[in-house]
């Protein structure tokens, strides 16, 4: 079965703190997303990335929030300065047609 | 309206029963259709999509999608305690995946 794996798996950063989420995605698969879940609520969706771009992002992701795709394997999500509310789970999501998502990285702001 | 609408639950089904579990979307111009099953604190895991009108079976699970009445739904015959999660109903439209907030299911013993 395909598979996307994340990392970390649990990360805790001090507020104002830059982090990076990185993600491998199924290897033929040309969608890319990051959605959000806070704890008990629901899946969020945050930004979309095909061909090396951003095709789709909600309010959510706003100028603290960046994509890329340095090596054409890792996608990465990085959160400028972090801030409380920013606590939750991030998952990476390949797409193709369905979405398989990875295990998810739980940050932690305090 | 919500784009993806679902009850939040808990919905309690005894072991063994058909557990029914609705969606219903606002966008016309959504082209395909999903159930995801999530275990708390875990990320969402596919167990259904279907496309077209009709009914579409594997295993223990049937999603059956009316486009006309924009509504998609997924049972699961003979309940399993294993079964006990959150459902996720998620809706394809422009390449863009939108979730519900999920129904909560709970097998009863």
């Amino acid at each position: 079965e395909p598979e996307v794996t994340q990392t970390p798996s649990h990360q805790v950063t001090q507020m104002g703190q830059e982090v990076i989420l990185r993600c491998v995605p199924i290897s033929n698969h040309l969608y890319f997303y990051w959605y959000r879940q806070i704890l008990g609520q629901k899946v969020e969706f945050l930004v979309s990335f095909y061909n090396n771009e951003i095709s789709e992002k909600s309010e959510i992701f706003d100028d603290q929030f960046s994509v890329e795709r340095p090596d054409g394997s890792n996608f990465t999500l990085k959160i400028r300065s972090t801030k409380l509310e920013d606590s939750a789970m991030y998952f990476c999501a390949s797409i193709g047609p369905e979405a398989f998502f990875g295990q998810g990285t739980r940050l932690t702001v305090v | 309206q919500k784009e993806v609408e679902q009850n939040s639950g808990p919905l309690s089904v005894p072991e063994g029963a058909i557990a029914s579990l609705n969606c219903t979307y606002s966008d016309r111009g959504s082209q395909s259709f999903f159930w995801y099953r999530q275990y708390s604190g875990k990320s969402p895991e596919l167990i259904m999509s279907i496309y077209s009108n009709g009914d579409k079976e594997d295993g223990r699970f049937t999603a059956q999608l009316n486009k006309a009445s924009q509504y998609v739904s997924l049972l699961i015959r003979d309940s399993q305690p294993s079964d006990s999660a959150t459902y996720l109903c998620a809706v394809n439209r422009d390449d863009k995946i939108i979730f519900g907030k999920g129904t909560r299911l709970h097998i009863l013993p």
